[in-house]
């Protein structure tokens, strides 16, 4: 059974950092795309990051361009696990953080989440 | 720009059917698309992908009564025989090269 579980949230002052991850079982992670999805308040889903690996063995990192330069995301395949760093954070980051696996471009299955609040 | 339009809010009688539609912007009317369900405080869930000439192929365990269909640059979820538990936020999704976009989303309210 696919399963994805995120950790990490929590409460962080502006411009503080925090690490988000996303621990894989159920399938090998190193032949999925993986994305993270943030969701704010009262609001709809918004895609924050993808990380692709290619046959090749090249890994090819996509990030929404609001996001640029504040959040980097990676894997571990080894440990399961994918990543998303985030720094600078600020008060309009504060939502709920979703890892999802994609199968050719297709989001088919989601974490439940972790919460990230950003406030003073 | 890739950007899909939902209509916010959806009702429909228990037991009846209903009809989203999600709509792909000028120039990207042949797109496929996903539809993910979002009851609430849960996370979102995979329903279908949907291609634009209506075939479309489901979600792990997700009920006949789901089905897509598309026209043009609409791409439609319609749910049959409606019950309490699909009262529920709908979200399309596509993809371009290196970006995601999910569309505004559409509140059903099964009354």
């Amino acid at each position: 059974e696919v399963q994805l579980v995120e950790s990490g949230g929590g409460l962080v002052k502006p411009g503080g950092s925090l690490r988000l991850s996303c621990a894989a079982s159920g399938f090998t992670l190193r032949t999925y795309s993986m994305n993270w999805v943030r969701q704010a308040p009262g609001k709809g889903l918004e895609w924050v990051s993808s990380n692709n690996p290619s046959r090749s063995g090249r890994t090819y990192i996509y990030h929404a361009d609001s996001l640029k330069g504040r959040f980097t995301t990676s894997r571990d395949n080894a440990k399961n696990s994918l990543y998303l760093q985030m720094n600078s954070l600020r008060a309009e980051d504060t939502a709920i953080y979703y890892c999802a696996r994609s199968d050719g471009h297709i989001f088919d299955f989601w974490g439940q989440g972790t919460l990230v609040t950003v406030s003073s | 720009q890739l950007v899909l339009t939902q209509s916010p809010s959806a009702s429909a009688s228990l037991g009846a059917s209903v009809k989203l539609t999600c709509t792909l912007n000028s120039g990207h009317s042949s797109y496929a698309i996903a539809w993910h369900q979002q009851q609430p405080e849960k996370g979102p869930r995979y329903l279908m992908k949907l291609n634009i000439d209506g075939s479309h192929s489901k979600g792990d365990g997700i009920p006949d009564r789901f089905s897509g269909s598309s026209s043009g640059a609409e791409r439609y979820l319609i749910i049959s025989s409606l019950q309490s538990e699909d009262e529920a936020d709908y979200y399309c999704q596509t993809w371009g090269t290196g970006i995601q976009v999910f569309g505004g989303g559409t509140k059903l309210t099964v009354l």
